[in-house]
């Protein structure tokens, strides 16, 4: 069965840098693009970025464009999401989702979460 | 502000049905596309409704979704108390450079 483990989260002050990775299992991982969606407390749903299945494209949401950095490493069956220059309103749970067909966010891993603080 | 427009709430008696509005526009909704996930209190989203009206294996009958111009509905029929959550409603959507969009989210509220 699908299996999606978020790892990498925790405190990091305002400006600071952190890497995210989300470790996949029970699917093909090279096959299939993957999101990274994220859910500040007590907030609803945010999407942050979107990677297809070769890396071959990408795309952001305009609230982390130039400081996220999206990338996967299929050899690793890993999906990473590097996030640069962080803001006190980035803390949130960050949740890496398989796709579909379709690219649909169609299974989740557990969430991981980041805390940006001072 | 959501770029996909829910209300914040809805509730209902066991038994009852209730729907779920989402708004959107012609670059996301009205285009492509609607999805819709439930999130229980304490867990990860999953995914309940894909293009626009299909059930993934497991999802009871009980949930529907519709799709109409620049709007989506998720009704829920035969409300039961597990059905206590949030609901998002998901799209592409093709404007800027493209980018997938979320609603607010609704809260479910079984009485």
């Amino acid at each position: 069965q699908v299996q999606l483990v978020e790892s990498g989260g925790g405190v990091v002050q305002p400006g600071g840098s952190l890497r995210l990775s989300c470790a996949a299992s029970g699917f093909t991982f090279s096959s299939y693009g993957m999101h990274w969606v994220r859910q500040a407390p007590g907030k609803g749903l945010e999407w942050v970025a979107f990677i297809r299945y070769d890396g071959s494209n990408k795309y952001y949401a305009d609230s982390v464009k130039g400081r996220f950095t999206i990338s996967r490493d299929n050899s690793k069956n890993t999906l990473y999401l590097q996030m640069n220059s962080l803001r006190a309103e980035d803390t949130a749970v960050y949740y890496c989702a398989k796709t579909q067909y379709g690219d649909y966010p169609r299974y989740w891993g557990q969430g991981t979460l980041v805390t940006v603080s001072s | 502000q959501s770029v996909l427009t829910q209300p914040p709430s809805a509730s209902g008696t066991p038994g009852q049905r209730v729907t779920i509005s989402c708004s959107g526009s012609s670059s996301n909704i009205g285009s492509n596309y609607v999805y819709w996930y439930q999130q229980l209190p304490g867990t990860a989203p999953k995914l309940l409704i894909y293009r626009n009206n299909q059930r993934p294996s497991g999802v009871p009958d009980r949930f529907s979704g519709s799709k109409s111009g620049t709007s989506a509905s998720l009704a829920i029929s035969g409300l039961r108390s597990e059905d206590e959550a949030d609901y998002y409603c998901a799209a592409w959507d093709d404007s800027l450079s493209g980018r997938w969009v979320f609603g607010g989210g609704t809260k479910l509220t079984v009485l």
